[in-house]
């Protein structure tokens, strides 16, 4: 069967902070794709990146960054220099699996 | 360029009742999944239809039924309604069926509450 987990609930941090949201997965497929979704107050999720497993690159894309570790199982997400914008519910999935989610308040 | 649509917006209905949901995917996408989003929860993926066939289903009981036409479009069926699937459902597509490789991109959910 296949888990993620994201341990942080809600993550508060002030404008122009960086912050990094956790997520850790459990799989016993070789191949396998992951993927980190934010949901605005408005709820429509929107795709921000995905990860393939046999590619550990770690990449940033303006603001954002992640980390993937095969060893730990872990595909973390940085935000630097965060924005009120940013205010969401960020989730990590795994294939068709989601987590339960991490509420990210960025205050002025 | 559409994106993905749902209807409706929101539903009320009784416990026992039938809903159907539906969904458009984005133009040129063929795969739709649906999922249930609970309060303060993750999404949970209920299944996905591709070439008008359910390819995958998550734990979810056969009160939960689907379709999708020819046109890729798809409904959600869900019979003897409980309490509990109160919740936002979520249809999100994608192009290509790769088992769950693919990004998806959700439409804005239909809001449902059983009371």
């Amino acid at each position: 069967a296949q888990k993620v987990t994201q341990a942080q609930t809600e993550i508060s941090v002030v404008e122009k902070e960086d912050v990094t949201l956790d997520c850790v997965y459990e799989t016993r497929d070789t191949t396998y794709y992951l993927f980190w979704y934010k949901q605005p107050p408005s709820g429509e999720l929107v795709f921000l990146i995905r990860r393939n497993s046999f590619d550990e690159q770690n990449e940033i894309s303006g603001r954002y960054s992640w980390n993937f570790q095969k060893s730990t199982s872990s595909f973390n997400f940085t935000i630097t220099a965060s924005q009120v914008v940013d205010s969401a519910v960020y989730f990590c999935a795994l294939r068709l699996v989601f987590g339960t989610g991490t509420r990210l308040l960025v205050s002025p | 360029d559409a994106g993905v649509t749902q209807s409706p917006t929101h539903l009320i209905k009784t416990r026992g009742q039938q809903v159907t949901l539906r969904c458009s995917p984005k133009s040129g996408h063929d795969t739709v999944s649906w999922y249930q989003q609970a309060l303060g929860q993750g999404p949970q993926f209920i299944f996905q239809y591709y070439e008008e066939e359910e390819r995958q289903r998550g734990n979810f009981p056969d009160r939960f039924s689907g379709h999708q036409f020819p046109n890729y479009s798809s409904e959600l069926n869900v019979n003897a309604l409980l309490l509990g699937d109160s919740a936002l459902y979520l249809c999100a597509s994608s192009p290509g069926w790769t088992s769950g490789g693919r990004v998806q991109y959700f439409g804005p959910g239909t809001r449902l509450t059983v009371t």
